[in-house]
Formats: C-alpha cells, structure tokens, sequence
C-alpha cells in the first residue's frame, strides 16, 4: 500500500513548455485532487475529482487542466508553463464514503520552477 | 464562505516549553475542523481532526486542540515541545471542498 504517489519531485520548465505531473493512489479513493502551495498563501484547491471521468475546478484552475480515466490516476497538465506556476504542487486523495470530510491523504510534493 | 485564518506566521519556543497555535474559523454551522503538520520536503499529515462531540480532540504525537463555538477558535496545543516539532503547521476546514490556513512555521530552540 504505497498511498499517494507523486512524479517527478523536481522539475524546471522554460516559459511556455509543457508537461504532465502524474499522481496516483492505491487506496481506491474516489475523490481526488491538486493543491499549490506557495509562501504565505498556504494550499490552495486547483482542480478536483469525486470518480473516473468526472472533474471540477478548485480556486485557481486558470493554466491548469486535468482528467480522471481512472479511481487511480489524477494527472495535471500545464499546457503552456509561466513563471507564476512556479510552486509545489500536492495532490490528495479521500474516500467519499462515511463522514464528509473524511482524511485526506497527501502526496510527497512535487517542486516546479519555471523560467 | 467558509475559512480558516492562523493569525501567527511564524511562532519560536523553547524545547519542554508548552506551544499553541491559533486557528479562527468562520463558518456559521458546526464546521469540520482539521490540523496537519507538514515537515520540510514533506507531505501534509493528519493530526487530528473535530467533527462532532467532545470539544477536546485528542491528535497524534501528543497533540491536542479545543474547539471554542464562542471564540470562533480551533487552536491547536502540546504541553511539551520536542525538537521534532519544528515544522510547519495548518488548520484546515471542510464544507464542499477543503480550505487550508497560511500556516504558522514553528522553531524550536534547545
């Protein structure tokens, strides 16, 4: 039981490429989502999913675009990078089942600049 | 809306000195309430988290939080710090989604 896991732990993009951070979890979550955090601003909801195929935007999806084809797999896509995305990035996962606000389980991080 | 606010950036204390940390809620019902502890390079863990109940909470690693209606306040508390402390610490609510605290950065001195 690897929990969530998160790809790569480091990346640095020039202005304007692109790429894909992968998250996957083995818990068979169904809900699953991308947090930045940055200084001072804490972690901030960028997109979310409740099941396979279907997702929603958090509070700040603008750059950001996401899929869920999967229960396991939640990757983000920066489509064309900026140095404003520059951050780490978390994703999470949580069962739906039960108490609402069941405990999310959080990935290691992946640490992004951009150039 | 729902939020949290943690009104300290960053708090210092002594290694056996005794720590809280402050989180303000503002939601109008019973909110869920949560505290995680993030150490450098690290993920967000769970401490502990209120939903209902005892206002008391019990967290792991000796930690605890007192959920206050009046006060609007979740703050989070351990009688006595370690070393392994020094970390990062957020509060955090659920309503349909998670909203996270700024976090306050703990030091702990020898």
């Amino acid at each position: 039981n690897a929990g969530v896991t998160q790809t790569p732990k480091f990346q640095v993009l020039k202005t304007g490429q692109s790429m894909t951070l992968q998250c996957a979890q083995d818990m068979n979550h169904e809900y699953m989502s991308w947090y930045r955090q940055d200084p001072g601003m804490g972690l901030r909801l960028i997109h979310y999913s409740v099941g396979a195929g279907i997702t929603d935007q958090g509070e700040v999806p603008n750059g950001y675009n996401v899929s869920r084809s999967t229960t396991e797999d939640f990757p983000l896509r920066l489509l064309s990078a900026a140095p404003s995305q520059t951050s780490v990035y978390f994703c999470a996962s949580r069962s739906l089942e039960g108490l609402a606000g069941n405990q999310q389980f959080f990935g290691p991080g992946t640490r992004l600049t951009v150039l | 809306a729902q939020s949290v606010t943690q009104p300290d950036i960053h708090i210092t204390v002594s290694e056996g000195a005794s720590l809280e940390l402050r989180c303000n809620y503002s939601y109008g019902a019973t909110p869920y309430l949560f505290w995680y502890v993030q150490s450098p390079g690290q993920g967000l863990q769970l401490l502990l988290k209120y939903f209902s109940g005892d206002t008391l909470v019990q967290g792991i690693k000796g930690f605890e939080a007192e959920f206050k209606r009046s006060q609007s306040s979740f703050n989070l508390r351990k009688p006595s710090v370690h070393w392994s402390d020094a970390a990062e610490y957020f509060c955090a609510t659920y309503g349909n989604q998670f909203y996270f605290g700024t976090g306050t950065s703990l030091t702990v001195i020898p």
